[in-house]
């Protein structure tokens, strides 16, 4: 079964830099990812794909400190030089030919 | 500039019907799949289902929740993807989002609608 794990939690300082997960089932470790940003009482936002090889393309507007990465079964979402407004709700999502698959999402507080 | 903009969303009574529309503006709307994602309040995202593309039969999906009282269709003539939800449960209560598909993963979102099943 495909399946996503997020941490449900992270936090980092003003200015620094956070580097949040996200999980694939056993067997999926092949499978591509992407990152979605959702800021408090909006909509999600697209932040970029993810294949495993680490390759990313980013969407519309999005800042160059916003980076992602892979390890394995592992994606990563790498926020530096964090602001105020990265304090938000991060979901990564996968799919498969007849099925889209989210996370349960990481809430990023920005201290 | 792509946007999706929903409506039809508000307060139901369970077992009763709703149908709520994603109107887009910006793209080749006849281009690309369209889905439907919610979210109940407090928690995450869910997906919900898929119409794909003509190109690639037009053809729908949806999560075992909701197969079988909610169905997914396009008017490409329009711009414009529904999603029409029957059989209400309490449990269907969240904000509906509609969002532009693109190889699998969602690259655009619209502001989403709340949909709230009670009696």
């Amino acid at each position: 079964q495909l399946v996503l794990t997020q941490s449900p939690s992270a936090s980092a300082s003003l200015g620094a830099s956070v580097k949040l997960t996200c999980t694939l089932s056993s067997g999926h470790s092949s499978y591509a990812i992407a990152w979605h940003q959702q800021q408090p009482e909006k909509g999600p936002r697209y932040l970029m794909n993810l294949s495993s090889d680490g390759s990313h393309s980013k969407g519309d507007g999005i800042p160059d400190r916003f980076s992602g990465s892979s390890s394995g079964a592992e994606r990563y979402l790498t926020i530096s030089s964090l602001q105020s407004e990265d304090e938000a709700d991060y979901y990564c999502q996968t799919w498969d030919t007849d099925i889209r698959v989210f996370g349960g999402g990481t809430k990023l507080t920005v201290l | 500039e792509v946007q999706l903009v929903e409506s039809g969303g508000g307060l139901v009574q369970p077992g009763r019907s709703l149908r709520l529309s994603c109107t887009t503006s910006g793209f080749t709307f006849g281009d690309y799949a369209m889905s439907w994602v919610r979210q109940a309040p407090g928690k995450g995202l869910e997906w919900v289902g898929f119409i794909r593309s003509k190109d690639y039969g037009g053809t729908t999906e949806y999560a075992a929740s909701v197969k079988g009282r909610f169905t997914i269709s396009r008017d490409d003539s329009k711009s414009i993807a529904y999603l029409q939800m029957n059989s209400l449960k309490t449990e269907d209560t969240a904000v509906y989002y509609c969002s532009r598909g693109f190889s699998g993963y969602e690259d655009y979102w619209g502001q989403g609608t709340l949909v709230t099943v009670s009696s």
